[in-house]
């Protein structure tokens, strides 16, 4: 079963405007993280936001917010006031926790949304 | 400060080739990871490593070999490489507690 799920493969905004990119999840473990990446078109992987299961307010970065709801299993990330710039593609990752308590930090991800903002 | 470091960045291979692919990193962290990027899927990690002379499987570890030598770097070798093998390579290190990865560049990797 998919642990966490993009369903948007592509999505459009104009400049300035706000997006939302949804990801949700699954997962049994009371204890998790949630991140977002950005990957650009040069590739490299840069990490947006992080979300605890046990943080009780949404993460915020900047003009990058997670709208966390844990009910719904769902970690979606909004971007205010969009940048040419952020033309790009979007990953939602979930950490779990071993059995043990321990995950040593591995990531699982999933197939990304790509953003496109216009002029 | 690099940071994390992968060599080479691309790689041109024909089936049964052998390679190793380096990933360095001077933040003194104790984890390491190797995932592979291919089209659609999003990154699975491949091998992983939580100090200096450990190794374990991630999710796609068959093909791939890892080292992890000294604290600093953490090789991914493939003994005979295959076409499905062509993909992205990404490395990444954190340390315990900060929940930040901080990934290479990554290397491209095509096997004929």
């Amino acid at each position: 079963a998919q642990k966490i799920t993009q369903t948007q493969p592509g999505m459009f905004v104009q400049e300035k405007e706000a997006v939302t990119l949804d990801c949700t999840y699954d997962t049994s473990d009371p204890s998790y993280g949630l991140f977002w990446y950005k990957q650009p078109s040069s590739g490299e992987m840069i990490f947006l936001i992080y979300q605890g299961s046990y943080d009780q307010q949404n993460a915020t970065e900047g003009r990058y917010s997670l709208n966390f709801q844990k009910a719904r299993k769902s970690a979606n990330l909004v971007i205010s006031a969009s940048q040419l710039g952020d033309s790009a593609m979007y990953f939602c990752a979930m950490r779990e926790a071993n059995a043990g308590g321990t995950s040593y930090g591995k990531l699982t991800f999933g197939q990304g949304t790509i953003l496109t903002v216009h002029p | 400060n690099a940071g994390v470091t992968q060599t080479p960045k691309f790689r041109v291979l024909k089936t049964g080739q052998s390679m190793t692919l380096l990933c360095a990193q001077d933040m003194n962290h104790e984890y390491m990871y190797w995932y592979r990027q291919d089209p659609g899927m999003g990154l699975r990690l491949i091998h992983y490593s939580v100090g200096e002379g450990t190794t374990a499987k991630g999710e796609v570890p068959d093909g791939y070999n890892v080292s992890r030598l000294k604290k600093q770097n953490f090789l991914l070798g493939l003994e005979s490489a295959a076409p499905s093998q062509t993909s992205v390579y990404f490395c990444a290190s954190r340390d315990p507690g900060p929940p930040e990865q901080y990934f290479g560049p990554g290397t491209r990797l095509t096997v004929t």
